[in-house]
């Protein structure tokens, strides 16, 4: 069974201008996660899609930060403008439902100079 | 206030030398407690669900105990490939259902 797949793997940009991270997630889970990872620490959440509702975007930065997850599949999350306290890893996860365990995949490290 | 606290922050073992890594936590209502493996430069990697005190699983080396307020993961003979930071990680029964709260994992390297 494939596991979550992400794109790209790395990203460096200007500070100012946009990226856009993309998430496959393992086949038949309805549940995607946006997670983001600074240097020495825990995985945050970002927001939690359930099919194609983003069900909690309470964390997302939403003045720079979009999301989406069009027919419930694959998910885009972007930046614009990026900043340069936005330099961390995101984290693409799935799970069959909120409650199972969850599967991630390799992140994108992002690097905003 | 951190709800899930992990410690040590880095541990250094011989190979063979056992020993235990703890993961506290201060929510409300526990749903469950998830603890992941982390190598560098990629994502967690799922290694086990506890959901009630008392409870235990093991896989290969590793074996994973939960209490109230706290859960350990032990680690009997550990060999090099056992090295990685090692997440811990709780999903609260209220609030928002499935998100996870980690804490700031635990540096492990064995040495041969």
């Amino acid at each position: 069974e494939a596991g979550v797949v992400q794109s790209p793997r790395y990203k460096i940009i200007e500070k100012k201008q946009p990226v856009a991270f993309w998430c496959n997630p393992i086949s038949g889970h309805n549940t995607l996660y946006w997670y983001r990872q600074n240097l020495g620490q825990g995985p945050e959440l970002l927001i939690r899609y359930e099919n194609e509702e983003a069900v909690d975007d309470s964390q997302l930065p939403k003045d720079r930060f979009s999301a989406e997850r069009l027919k419930g599949v694959d998910s885009t999350l972007k930046i614009q403008p990026a900043e340069l306290g936005d330099s961390a890893v995101y984290l693409c996860a799935s799970s069959r439902t909120s409650e199972d365990e969850q599967y991630f995949g390799p992140g994108t490290r992002l690097t905003v100079t | 206030e951190d709800q899930v606290t992990q410690s040590p922050e880095a541990l250094r073992l011989q190979e063979g030398e056992s020993s235990s890594l703890n993961c506290s936590y201060t929510v409300s209502g526990l749903r469950g407690l998830f603890w992941y493996r982390q190598d560098p430069g990629k994502g967690p990697e799922f290694l086990f669900t506890l959901y009630s005190a008392g409870e235990e699983k093991e896989k290969e080396r590793l074996k994973a105990t939960l209490t109230k307020k706290e859960s350990f993961l032990h680690i009997t003979a550990p060999k090099p490939e056992d090295s990685a930071t090692y997440l811990c990680a709780v999903q609260e029964v209220r609030g928002s259902q499935g998100n996870l709260i980690f804490g700031k994992g635990t540096k492990l390297s064995v040495k041969p």
